[in-house]
């Protein structure tokens, strides 16, 4: 079955400490994206990619950073220069117009 | 920074009525309107893309409506069930940029 597959589900860090997210897909989509949601707040744009080997910030990039050097392969850094780290992190992706295929989220907890 | 706004926040309606909620975007550069639901444990569930203006588009008991002249889109639901309880997200593509950006969704409890 063709999807999105996110790792892990918990993650838990110190403070200071880099940490990757992975977010893989197999559905031979073009597009993907990365959301930060917090509390009581909707999705956060924080990078997204139309097309390998390009990316472009999304409105809170800062302390954050990606690669996508294989179309099914989009992951995410938080570096230790993101203030609030703590978070649910939503990868996704699609092709074309079509909607959105998300995968089931990563929980950062940096400590 | 583009701007989406969904209202109302949250909702609270009894089983059997019908509500709506409305999606508020800038008309500039408009690619594709999205609507998701979002259920507690799950991820968001894709309902609808609308690109026309004027576009309706229907799955069951909900429904949409877009404006892109005017920059809003309505998510109607028909006799609200239960299992309609869940976050109403909104997503606005942009043609220039190809970003999505979310509005901060209506949570939609349903009370039997």
């Amino acid at each position: 079955d063709g999807g999105i597959t996110q790792s892990p589900k918990y993650l838990f860090r110190k403070e200071g400490q880099n940490v990757t997210l992975s977010c893989e897909q197999n559905l031979n989509h073009d597009a993907m994206y990365w959301y930060r949601q917090d509390p009581g707040q909707g999705l956060r744009l924080i990078y997204y990619s139309q097309i390998v080997n390009d990316f472009q910030k999304g409105d809170i990039a800062e302390g954050y950073s990606v690669s996508r050097e294989k179309k099914e392969s989009f992951p995410l850094t938080v570096t230790s220069a993101q203030k609030n780290p703590t978070a649910f992190y939503l990868c996704a992706s699609s092709i074309g117009g079509s909607p959105l295929h998300f995968g089931n989220g990563t929980r950062l907890t940096v400590t | 920074i583009l701007n989406v706004e969904q209202s109302p926040q949250s909702l609270h309606v009894q089983e059997g009525d019908s509500t709506n909620f409305t999606c508020s975007f800038p008309s500039s550069n408009f690619y594709a309107l999205h609507w998701y639901r979002w259920e507690t444990a799950k991820s968001p569930e894709a309902l609808f893309v609308m690109t026309l203006n004027g576009d309706e588009k229907k799955k069951g008991r909900i429904s949409a409506t877009l404006n892109t002249k005017e920059g809003y889109s309505y998510l109607y639901i028909k006799g609200s069930q239960p299992e309609d309880s869940a976050t109403y997200l909104c997503a606005l593509h942009s043609s220039n940029t190809g970003k999505l950006i979310f509005g901060q969704g209506t949570t939609l409890q349903v009370k039997p």
